[in-house]
């Protein structure tokens, strides 16, 4: 697509429940990342997926957080057992930067509008 | 690990005037550094990439200056305006392809 889409814009939930947001970057871009952002903060890193592999998923908290890209285009973030500490925007970001790509390969991040969660 | 500070974390200032923000990064072993802008309730809007080998970017009234080795860039806003009024993050881009972002410079110009 024309830029990075997520879906649901807006999710509000109870604690304890199973929620899932989708990102659908932009066509071509090889590198995928999550981030979560509190209010007043900058975006703090998740997970970086390069392909359909999580290259490097080191700012996951805890188990309870999963992401998955298993065709190398969408993705899915995966929140179990949500509590309120997890209330957060999450945003999307995909790039073109990668390793052994031919072309333009700046490694510009291009972000979407975020998936605002609320755990009641 | 690499930590960024941004300042002032917080600006107002009159229309017209031009302005500097700052930011730092602890590690330098960057691959590039992008300046974002976020409105509330937004998602971050890409302003301007450095790579690492260059000095600085322009983008109309923006520049951006990037010196790595002292672990520091600045992004100037030349006459301001009320439509400039937003928060400005810095993220530079480490080894191991993870950007990492300061807390941001809020901004507001006034009319």
């Amino acid at each position: 697509g024309a830029g990075v889409s997520q879906t649901p814009s807006n999710k509000v939930t109870e604690k304890g429940k199973y929620v899932e947001l989708r990102c659908d970057p932009i066509s071509g871009h090889t590198a995928l990342y999550w981030y979560r952002q509190s209010l007043g903060q900058g975006p703090e890193f998740l997970i970086y997926f390069q392909g359909t592999g999580a290259a490097d998923d080191s700012g996951l908290p805890n188990d309870r957080f999963f992401a998955v890209r298993p065709e190398g285009s969408v993705s899915t973030l995966k929140i179990q057992r949500t509590e309120r500490g997890d209330s957060a925007v999450y945003l999307c970001a995909s790039s073109l930067r990668g390793k052994r790509l031919g072309g333009p390969n700046t490694g510009e991040l291009f972000f979407g509008e975020g998936s605002r969660l609320t755990v009641l | 690990k690499q930590e960024v500070t941004q300042i002032p974390a917080a600006l107002s200032v009159p229309e017209g005037e031009n302005l500097v923000l700052n930011c730092s990064f602890t590690d330098s072993a960057i691959y590039n550094l992008q300046w974002f802008r976020q409105d509330p309730g937004k998602g971050l809007t890409s302003l301007l990439l450095i790579q690492s080998s260059q000095r600085e970017q322009t983008s109309g009234r923006l520049n951006a200056s990037l010196d790595k080795s002292s672990g520091r860039s600045t992004l100037y806003i030349a006459a301001s305006q009320p439509g400039d009024s937003a928060t400005y993050l810095c993220a530079p881009n480490t080894g191991g392809f993870k950007t990492i972002f300061g807390a941001g410079t809020r901004l507001f110009v006034k009319a």
